[in-house]
């Protein structure tokens, strides 16, 4: 089952512009954390933030998290072509599994 | 160093036949995971095996799917009577260990498998 929904499913913005993806969640975590995917495959890890913590950057992400509101956003900013992917966020709660939201489909154009 | 790796990439297998799919952790992590990726389903957990403790096996969707992990290092995944159903790309994931407030999952590329 999902733990989470993101929003949107599908994003298509020019390079340059900035990028911002939500996630929302059901249940308490112990951490959130969002990860690349390209062509289906491997998934690649970008950021992970804790429970007691707000906002964390990392290059051009930017991740918040609102612990009230059960929700967290990624924002990548000044988009690269290189950015085209696919965007996952993915929670732990008390088990060490990772629950994942649907995803976001994002397209950087030329 | 090496990442997590898989094999083989890429699987077609006819329904019916029993599958494995392998996972090399990266070396020194405790923690292994299963996770499926399907065009219905998203992605989803399907097995966790941490050290020496019984494996979380909560995620596995029917007892037609089993996993083990040798000298606490590669894991092979079975699918014993593949179903359509079961076509999708498994992924591997592994971390140091086991603390849920700060572990990085890191993920091999995955096997597609395809049953006809």
């Amino acid at each position: 089952s999902q733990q989470g929904e993101e929003d949107p499913q599908a994003l298509s913005i020019q390079e340059g512009e900035n990028a911002t993806m939500n996630c929302s969640y059901k249940t308490s975590i112990n951490n959130l954390q969002w990860y690349r995917q390209n062509s289906g495959r491997g998934l690649v890890h970008l950021i992970l933030i804790r429970s007691n913590e707000r906002e964390k950057h990392s290059g051009r992400l930017r991740v918040t998290l609102d612990t009230s509101k059960k929700s967290s956003s990624l924002l990548i900013t000044a988009s690269r072509a290189a950015d085209t992917a696919s965007y996952f966020c993915a929670t732990v709660t008390g088990a060490q599994k990772l629950v994942f939201g649907q995803g976001t489909r994002l397209t950087i154009n030329p | 160093g090496a990442g997590v790796s898989q094999s083989p990439s890429n699987k077609v297998t006819e329904k019916g036949k029993d599958v494995e799919l392998r996972c090399d952790p990266i070396s020194g992590h405790t923690a292994l995971y299963w996770y499926r990726q399907s065009l219905g389903q998203g992605l989803e957990f399907l097995i966790y095996f941490q050290g020496n403790s019984a494996p979380d096996k909560s995620g596995l969707p029917s007892d037609r799917f089993s996993a083990e992990r040798t000298g606490g290092s590669v894991s092979t995944l079975t699918i014993q009577r593949t179903q359509q159903e079961d076509s999708a790309v498994y992924l591997c994931a592994s971390s140091l260990e086991d603390r849920p407030s700060t572990d990085t999952q890191y993920f091999g590329p995955g096997t597609r498998l395809t049953v006809l």
